[in-house]
């Protein structure tokens, strides 16, 4: 079964560090997306991606987040100057087209010490 | 108000229990409904998207109530593989953002 891959699958990081954080989506997928999940809460969208730009964004992905595609296959999550509170786990995730579901991937633990 | 209010739970039961989770949500617009589960530090897995006109899964059955913006998800015959959070999921239509709930814990015991 196709998967979406995310590495590293933890990182840890000095506060005020910049960090990249990696995906891979399933390779006929079209829509991108970030989500995150703060330990013991919910799940929450950052910024979906489709043909080479944001479609949307949230609150939370202000600028100091931003996505890039930088070639076919990789779609990557960058936070400039990292806070503590930005600790999180962070998933990937990518589907077909729209009102199709999301396959989502086994996370990047980000902790900001 | 929270756009999805979901029970945290724990709900703890016996193997071969039936359990119902409920779930609400705030905005009248959402068209799309799912079920995810999710497992302890794991991604969110899709369980059923949620239809109108309710669906059943095997042993996973799914009703919404759009005029109580209400959705359920009932399960029979527990099983222990059945332990995990289950997470009540909307969106307003196709490729906008999914809405998460926090989600409703559960614990099948032997």
């Amino acid at each position: 079964e196709p998967e979406v891959t995310q590495t590293p699958s933890h990182q840890v990081t000095q506060m005020g560090q910049e960090v990249i954080l990696r995906c891979v989506p399933i390779s006929n997928h079209l829509y991108f997306y970030w989500y995150r999940q703060i330990l013991g809460q919910k799940v929450e969208f950052l910024v979906s991606f489709y043909n080479n730009e944001i479609s949307e964004k949230s609150e939370i992905f202000d600028d100091q987040f931003s996505v890039e595609r930088p070639d076919g296959s990789n779609f990557t999550l960058k936070i400039r100057s990292t806070k503590l509170e930005d600790s999180a786990m962070y998933f990937c995730a990518s589907s077909e087209g729209t009102g199709w579901s999301y396959t989502f991937g086994s996370g990047t633990r980000l902790t900001v010490v | 108000r929270k756009e999805v209010e979901q029970d945290p739970g724990p709900f703890n039961v016996p193997e071969g229990a039936t359990v119902a989770f409920n779930c609400t949500y705030s905005n009248s617009a959402s068209q799309s409904f799912f079920w995810y589960r999710q497992d302890c530090r794991k991604e969110p897995k899709l369980l059923m998207s949620v239809y109108s006109s309710g669906n059943e899964d095997g042993r996973f059955t799914a009703q919404l109530n759009r005029a109580s913006q209400y959705i359920s998800l009932l399960i029979r015959d527990s099983k222990l593989s059945d332990s995990a959070t289950y997470l009540c999921v909307v969106s307003n239509s196709g490729n906008t953002p999914l809405v998460f709930g926090k989600g409703t814990r559960l614990s099948v015991i032997a």
